[in-house]
């Protein structure tokens, strides 16, 4: 069983839909907790990032983390088209003061957004 | 262009010949990152640098790979005797080693071993 799992879909939603992203996570020395947006034949871009238990909001992206649970969640209001792309959940133990560093990665979600 | 680098874009090559990647990272991060990536699965991590120093490698990294750092500066990801299996995407990453410092990846560079 891996560490962290990731439905990866792949989701295809209407532009404007609310989008909701999870994974779940066997590690309890996980964290830091991450999302990142990869496009096609592109490096992963940081989106989000969360540490231990929580919520937080930046825009249209909400990032939630349950750690009672190992559950972490993405959600993205008034998606664009432009939301299309790969998402992937990246958690770390901070083991060797790598914090953000050396992370462990979902599967990746394929999110369409059509117009 | 202040982000990651990495060289060359694409590889093609035949099972069994060697390959070299190159990766810069944005120049004041003094760790840097190597992670590979599979069609339709996630980044794994390889390896890691802090400055000159190789402090970790994972178990996935076999005897046929190696990377260097060897001014703290760029790096290397070298692949002996190169198989079918090697074929994946090499993302390069960087950051500062302070606490909290987010990690910044490169495009990373396509291998495919025929």
């Amino acid at each position: 069983q891996k560490e962290v799992e990731q439905d990866p879909g792949p989701l295809s939603v209407p532009e404007g839909a609310i989008v909701s992203l999870n994974c779940t996570y066997s590690n309890s020395a996980f964290q830091y907790f991450m999302w990142y947006r990869q496009y096609s034949r592109k490096g992963p871009e940081l989106l989000m990032y969360t540490y231990s238990s929580g919520n937080k909001e930046d825009g249209r992206f909400t990032a939630q983390v349950d750690k009672s649970s190992k559950y972490i969640s993405l959600f993205i209001r008034d998606s664009q088209p432009s939301d299309s792309a790969t998402y992937l959940c990246a958690m770390s133990s901070n083991a060797g003061g790598t914090s953000y560093g050396k992370l462990t990665f979902g599967q990746g979600t394929i999110l369409t957004v059509h117009p | 262009d202040t982000g990651v680098s990495q060289n060359p874009r694409h590889k093609i090559t035949k099972r069994g010949q060697n390959v070299t990647f190159r990766c810069d990272p944005i120049s004041e991060h003094n760790r840097l990152y190597w992670y590979r990536q599979t069609l339709g699965q996630g980044p794994e991590f390889l390896t890691y640098f802090q400055n000159e120093a190789q402090l970790e490698k994972s178990r996935l990294l076999s005897d046929r790979f190696s990377a260097e750092r060897p001014k703290g500066s760029f790096s290397t990801l070298e692949i002996q005797r190169t198989e079918q299996g090697d074929s994946a995407m090499y993302l390069c990453a960087s950051n500062h080693a302070r606490p909290n410092e987010k990690l910044f990846f490169g495009s990373g560079t396509q291998l495919s071993v025929l």
